[in-house]
């Protein structure tokens, strides 16, 4: 596609169910991240990906959190064991090289944690 | 010292004001700097670069300044159309050359 592509849109889950969320990035696109807001807040950074390799965890929140990318390609987050303060809008960007272009930001997905 | 620090706002304008927006980074080796604009419920885009001899498209201009580890913002003849939050963006903050750092932005909301 010709944008950052996440899904799903919006994801309702119960407390302690583990959800997953996939951030399709433009094509070529080496660096990947993932971000985190929370309404009316800031973005909170969580995760950047050069290619398959994440040389920065240091943004997830807990041992709940992972990321992973496969192909230089798709990235998905995957939260263990939901909690209620996860629920926040969790952002996608790609770029051509780290940090120094343009990223650009899929729509999000919506998370609720009920 | 917080990494990316932006006036919260909020700045209400009528319309044809100008208005200024400033942010504040700690890192003096940040490398890249960039403004971008958040619509209510939609995702971040870039507005512009900024680049060190300051730069200009069309109302809007965006300056650095290095010494003081200050970028700044200037919207002239605002529309309502320019109502969003504005977030100021540095890469190489926390001694990494790719993490984009985000201010918690400075909404904006221009009036009839």
């Amino acid at each position: 596609g010709a944008g950052v592509s996440q899904s799903p849109s919006n994801k309702v889950t119960e407390k302690g169910k583990d959800v997953e969320l996939r951030c399709d990035p433009i094509s070529g696109h080496t660096a990947l991240y993932w971000y985190r807001q929370s309404l009316g807040q800031g973005l909170e950074f969580l995760i950047y990906f050069q290619g398959n390799s994440a040389p920065d965890k240091s943004g997830l929140p807990s041992d709940r959190f992972s990321a992973e990318r496969t192909g230089g390609s798709v990235s998905t987050l995957t939260i263990q064991r939901t909690q209620q303060e996860d629920s926040a809008v969790y952002l996608c960007a790609s770029s051509w090289d780290r940090g120094n272009t343009e990223a650009f930001f899929g729509q999000g997905t919506r998370l609720t944690v009920v | 010292r917080k990494e990316v620090e932006q006036d919260p706002g909020p700045f209400n304008v009528p319309e044809g004001a100008t208005v200024a927006f400033n942010c504040t980074y700690s890192n003096s080796a940040s490398q890249s700097f960039f403004w971008y604009r958040q619509d209510c419920r939609k995702e971040p885009k870039l507005l512009m670069s900024v680049y060190s001899s300051g730069n200009e498209d069309g109302r809007f201009t965006a300056q650095l300044n290095r010494a003081s580890q200050y970028i700044s913002l200037l919207i002239r003849d605002s529309k309502l159309s320019d109502s969003a939050t504005y977030l100021c963006v540095v890469n190489g903050e926390g001694g990494s050359n790719y993490k984009l750092t985000f201010g918690k932005g400075t909404l904006l909301t221009v009036n009839p």
